[in-house]
């Protein structure tokens, strides 16, 4: 149980546009999606987190215009990188709590390469 | 404000050795612990998790974390390691009460050789 898929799992665009990332929950209804980015050999830094029905609350440092997310459903969060630079290439994984934040599960992310 | 420190980037052992990757916390309340592995261009897997229960956990694939509050430590052990436990360890500490947040350590490369 607890399952959420991430897509598309890698993806690489041209430079100025930009890209949307889904993540759904399968089999239980996610009111909270936490997405982290993840540099190589380095570790998950929280960007935003996103609560079904509300605007996401972003971390400090995070451009909220260049990093969009929406939750309109208890079943699907998305992430748009927009208008897209190489520096935004990196691993973005998305995170829901369940059973009171007991356990998180995890998409499996999206490798994105911005040329 | 939690967080915790993962001791060693990057450990190697040989196969069927003792794996030991360490984790310690920073926590004003009793937290809950998890250790996730990663592998490479993949998302997260729960080796296991402490959540105020019993301080031994033992999670899949034959690895376990004892919780010692005295030392604030959730160190990872595996008493015999296996090709396939190369990866990235993390370890990661939530506070209770909070909005759920998960603080990740650095992380941790386990390299097993022959």
């Amino acid at each position: 149980g607890a399952v959420v898929s991430q897509h598309p799992s890698w993806v690489i665009c041209k430079s100025g546009t930009s890209v949307k990332i889904e993540c759904r929950s399968l089999d239980f209804q996610a009111t909270t999606m936490f997405w982290y980015r993840q540099f190589p050999k380095q570790s998950l830094m929280l960007m935003a987190t996103s609560n079904e029905g509300s605007k996401a609350t972003y971390e400090q440092g995070v451009e909220k215009d260049k990093f969009l997310i929406n939750h309109a459903s208890l079943t699907l969060s998305t992430l748009t990188v927009t208008s897209a630079h190489p520096e935004d290439s990196s691993f973005y994984i998305c995170s829901a709590p369940w059973k009171a934040g007991v356990g998180y599960t995890f998409g499996s992310g999206t490798r994105l390469t911005v040329v | 404000a939690q967080s915790v420190t993962q001791l060693g980037s990057h450990v190697s052992v040989s196969e069927g050795a003792l794996v030991l990757l360490r984790c310690n916390y920073s926590s004003s309340v009793p937290p809950y612990l998890f250790w996730y592995v990663q592998y490479p261009n993949k998302g997260l897997q729960l080796l296991l998790k402490y959540t105020s229960a019993a301080t031994l956990v033992k999670g899949i694939n034959g690895f376990e974390a004892e919780f010692k509050k005295s030392e604030t430590s959730f160190h990872l052990t595996k008493p015999s390691a296996h090709m396939s436990d190369a990866a990235e360890y993390f370890c990661a500490v939530r506070t209770p009460g909070t909005a759920s947040k998960l603080t990740f350590g650095t992380g941790t490369r386990l390299q097993v050789t022959l």
